[in-house]
C-alpha cells in the first residue's frame, strides 16, 4: 500500500524552528517528486514547496521563501521541512503529497499524508 | 502565479441532486487541471486529473469538463458521502501550484 505519514509538528513559540518529516512506503520514493502542502485552521490549500527526485529542483511559495528549506534523502525514503523564524500564520496543518504523473506530461498530487499540525504561538 | 477562482464558495443540495463546480484559471491552463475532495479532518483526495480524467476508485457519477481558463466538477446524483469540500489545482505551472479557495458542499 502506497502511504505517506507525517510527524514533527507541535507548538513553537515565533521566531522558533520545527523539522517536519515525511515517510514513505509502498513505492519507489527516489522515483518521484514530492510537496509539501498547508491548510491554516478552516481555510483551503496552499502550496508550500516542491523537490524533484534527485534534488535536483527546488521550489518555495514567497510566502515561505528564505524561511523553510525542503530536502529529502531518498536511502530512509523520507521528505523534510525545515521550517526556521516561524509566525503566527505559519500555523497550519501540513500535508506531505507525491507528484504523480504516470509518465505523461500532467501531473496531480497522489497520495497525500494524514497531516501534521504545526502551532506558532507564544 | 496562475490564481484559480471558484464557485460558489458554498452550496446547498439535497441527495439525488446534480451539482456543477466551476473553477476558473487567471490564464490560458489547457487541461491542467485537477479536483479534489476533502472532508473534515482528512487529507484530500485527488477526484479527477487533467480536467476530466476520472481517479481509479471514485464513483462514475463524478466527471470533469473544460479546458483553457473554465472548468466544471459535475456530481450526476449527489449521495451522503459526497458533502466535501473541493478543490481545484492548475498544474500548468509546476514552479507555483495553485489551489482554488474551495467549495464547500453542504447538506439543504
Amino acid at each position: 500500500e502506497v502511504q505517506l505519514v507525517e510527524s514533527g509538528g507541535g507548538l513553537v513559540k515565533p521566531g522558533g524552528s520545527l523539522r517536519l518529516s515525511c515517510a514513505a512506503s509502498g513505492f519507489t520514493f527516489s522515483s518521484y517528486s514530492m510537496n509539501w502542502v498547508r491548510q491554516a485552521p478552516g481555510k483551503g490549500l496552499e502550496w508550500v514547496s516542491s523537490i524533484s527526485s534527485s534534488s535536483s529542483y527546488i521550489y518555495y511559495a514567497d510566502s515561505v521563501k528564505g524561511r523553510f528549506t525542503i530536502s529529502r534523502d531518498n536511502a530512509k525514503n523520507s521528505l523534510y521541512l525545515q521550517m526556521n523564524s516561524l509566525r503566527a500564520e505559519d500555523t497550519a496543518v501540513y500535508y506531505c503529497a507525491r507528484d504523480e504523473d504516470r509518465g505523461g506530461s500532467f501531473n496531480w498530487f497522489d497520495p497525500w499524508g494524514q497531516g501534521t499540525l504545526v502551532t506558532v504561538s507564544s | 502565479d496562475i490564481q484559480m477562482t471558484q464557485s460558489p464558495s458554498s452550496l446547498s443540495a439535497s441527495v439525488g441532486d446534480r451539482v456543477t463546480i466551476t473553477c476558473r484559471a487567471s490564464q490560458s491552463i489547457s487541461s491542467y487541471l485537477n479536483w479534489y475532495q476533502q472532508k473534515p479532518g482528512k487529507a484530500p483526495k485527488l477526484l479527477i486529473y487533467a480536467a476530466s480524467s476520472l481517479q481509479s476508485g471514485v464513483p462514475s457519477r463524478f466527471s470533469g469538463s473544460g479546458s483553457g481558463t473554465d472548468f466544471t466538477l459535475t456530481i450526476s446524483s449527489l449521495q451522503p458521502e459526497d458533502f466535501a469540500t473541493y478543490y481545484c489545482q492548475q498544474s500548468y505551472s509546476t514552479l507555483t501550484w495553485t489551489f482554488g479557495q474551495g467549495t464547500k458542499l453542504e447538506i439543504k
